[in-house]
C-alpha cells in the first residue's frame, strides 16, 4: 500500500528567506504523481504544485519548487523569499490508481509558521 | 473558478443522532471526495463517487454512508454519530479520473457530544 510521511510536523521561517518541507512516499508503481496542498488557517485548501513521476524536470511554480528524487522516494517542497501569506498547514499527496478513479494518498501535514 | 461549498462550517450533534453532512461543486465535475481530517493523520478517504449514484469505499468508511443523487451534490451521512466522529469534514471534486487536481471546500468542524 502507498503511504507518505512528512517527517516535521512544524517548521518556522523567517520572511523573505528559504524554507523546504520534506515528503517521502511509499510505492510500487513506476508512473505516479505528486502533489502538495496548502491550507491556509480557516481557509480553503489549495493545490501548490504537481510533479509527474516520469518527468525528470523538477516542477516550479513561481516562488515554489520540487526537489523530486525518484530513486529514494523523496518529494521536497521549497518555498523561496517566504511571506507572511505562505503560513499554513501543507500536504503532501500521492496519486493512488483504482478501479474507479484515482485517489490521493495524503501525508500527516507539516505546519509553516512565517515570522515577521 | 471551481467552487466546492459545504453546508455547514460547524456542527454541533449529540451522541446518536443521525448526521447529514452536505457538498455542492459548481462545475460538472464528475469524481466527489468526502475526508476526514485529524491532528497528525492528514486526510483520510472516507468514500468517493465517480458518478451519480455510483460510489466506493474509500480508507475509512466505518459508521458513514454517502448519497449522490445529483452530480453536483454529494452527502455524508452518519446514521448514528458517535464521539469518535469529532473530526473536521472536507469535501472535494475533480473533473473526470483522467483530471487530477481535486478542489476542496472550505470543510465543517463537527463535534459529537
Amino acid at each position: 500500500a502507498q503511504t507518505v510521511t512528512q517527517s516535521q510536523p512544524e517548521m518556522s521561517v523567517q520572511e523573505a528567506e528559504t524554507v523546504t518541507l520534506s515528503c517521502t512516499y511509499d510505492t510500487s508503481e513506476s508512473d505516479y504523481y505528486l502533489f502538495w496542498y496548502k491550507q491556509p488557517p480557516s481557509r480553503q485548501m489549495i493545490l501548490v504544485i504537481r510533479q509527474e513521476a516520469y518527468k525528470q524536470q523538477n516542477a516550479t511554480e513561481n516562488r515554489f519548487s520540487v526537489n523530486f528524487q525518484k530513486a529514494a522516494k523523496s518529494f521536497s517542497l521549497k518555498i523561496s523569499d517566504s511571506q507572511l501569506g505562505d503560513a499554513a498547514m501543507y500536504f503532501c499527496a500521492y496519486r493512488r490508481e483504482g478501479e474507479y478513479g484515482n485517489k490521493l494518498v495524503f501525508g500527516a501535514g507539516t505546519i509553516l509558521r512565517v515570522k515577521s | 473558478d471551481v467552487k466546492v461549498t459545504q453546508s455547514s462550517r460547524y456542527l454541533v450533534k449529540r451522541t446518536g443522532e443521525k448526521v447529514f453532512l452536505e457538498c455542492v461543486q459548481d462545475m460538472d465535475h464528475e469524481n466527489m471526495f468526502w475526508y476526514r481530517q485529524d491532528p497528525g493523520l492528514g486526510l483520510r478517504l472516507i468514500y468517493f463517487s465517480y458518478d451519480v449514484k455510483m460510489k466506493e469505499k474509500g480508507d475509512i468508511p466505518e459508521g458513514y454512508s454517502v448519497s449522490r443523487e445529483k452530480k453536483e451534490r454529494f452527502s455524508l451521512i452518519l446514521e448514528s454519530a458517535s464521539t469518535n466522529q469529532t473530526s473536521m469534514y472536507l469535501c472535494a471534486s475533480s473533473l473526470s479520473q483522467g483530471y487530477n487536481e481535486q478542489f476542496f471546500g472550505p470543510g465543517t468542524r463537527l463535534t459529537v457530544l
